[in-house]
C-alpha cells in the first residue's frame, strides 16, 4: 500500500540556520503531497501542498518540490526561527481521499 | 478560516468504559475522518465517512469502534469498551474534495483520551 517515510528527528538547529526535512513516498499513481505542522499542544495545520510533478508548494518561507523521479517531497526553509519549533508531518492523499502520514519530524530551533 | 471543533479536549476514563468523542465538522464538507496519535508516534488513520456511511476503515477500527453522524452537524467516535492502548490523541477532520478547498483536510485540535 501507499506509504510515507520521513527522516528521524529530532532536528535541532540554531536560529537562522537552513532546514531540510527529507520525505519520500511510495504510491500507486501520482498522489497529491502535503506537509502538515503540529505546534505544541495544537492540532494539525496544513503548511503546504503540491498536486503534480515539479509543482512547488510554499508557505511562511517553507518550500517543497514534488519530485516524481526520486519520489520525494523534501521540506526546506532558508532561515528558521524559534517559532518554527514544531513537529512536521509529510503526507500523501491516496485514491480514497484519505491522508497517509509519515512518522513526523520534531524540529527544535534554539535562539 | 472555518474550523473543525472537538469536544472534550481531555477525557479520562476507566478501562472497560464506553467513551464518545464529539466533533463538529465544517458545515459544507462531505468527507469526515477520525485519526489518532499515540504519544510520540505517527498520526494513524482510523476511519473515513461519506454519504452517511463508512467509506474506509483501518485495521485499528475494530468492532469496539463506531462512528455516527446523528443530527447532520455532529460526527462522533464511540469506543465501546476502552483498553489501556486506546490512550491517544484523537483528531477529527473534514474535507470537501471537489470544492474550493479541494484536497485539504481541516483538522480539529484533538481530544486527549487517557484510559486508566
Amino acid at each position: 500500500g501507499d506509504s510515507v517515510t520521513q527522516m528521524e528527528g529530532p532536528v535541532t538547529l540554531s536560529e537562522e540556520a537552513f532546514l531540510t526535512i527529507n520525505c519520500t513516498y511510495t504510491a500507486t499513481g501520482y498522489p497529491s503531497l502535503f506537509w502538515y505542522v503540529q505546534y505544541p499542544g495544537e492540532g494539525l495545520q496544513l503548511l503546504l501542498k503540491a498536486t503534480k510533478a515539479d509543482d512547488k508548494g510554499s508557505n511562511k518561507g517553507f518550500e517543497a518540490t514534488y519530485r516524481k523521479e526520486t519520489t520525494s517531497f523534501h521540506l526546506e526553509k532558508g532561515s528558521v526561527q524559534v517559532s518554527d519549533s514544531a513537529v512536521y508531518f509529510c503526507a500523501l492523499m491516496d485514491s480514497s481521499y484519505k491522508l497517509i502520514f509519515g512518522s513526523g519530524t520534531r524540529l527544535l530551533v534554539r535562539p | 478560516e472555518p474550523e473543525v471543533t472537538q469536544t472534550p479536549s481531555h477525557q479520562v476514563t476507566q478501562m472497560g468504559q464506553e467513551v464518545i468523542l464529539r466533533c463538529v465538522p465544517i458545515s459544507n464538507h462531505l468527507y469526515f475522518y477520525w485519526y489518532r496519535q499515540i504519544l510520540g508516534q505517527k498520526v494513524e488513520f482510523l476511519v473515513s465517512f461519506y454519504n452517511n456511511e463508512i467509506s474506509e476503515k483501518s485495521e485499528i477500527f475494530d468492532d469496539q469502534f463506531s462512528v455516527e453522524r446523528p443530527d447532520g452537524s455532529n460526527f462522533t467516535l464511540k469506543i465501546r469498551s476502552t483498553k489501556l492502548e486506546d490512550s491517544a490523541m484523537y483528531f477529527c477532520a473534514s474535507s470537501d474534495p471537489w470544492g474550493r478547498t479541494n484536497e485539504k483536510l481541516f483538522f480539529g485540535s484533538g481530544t486527549q483520551l487517557s484510559v486508566l
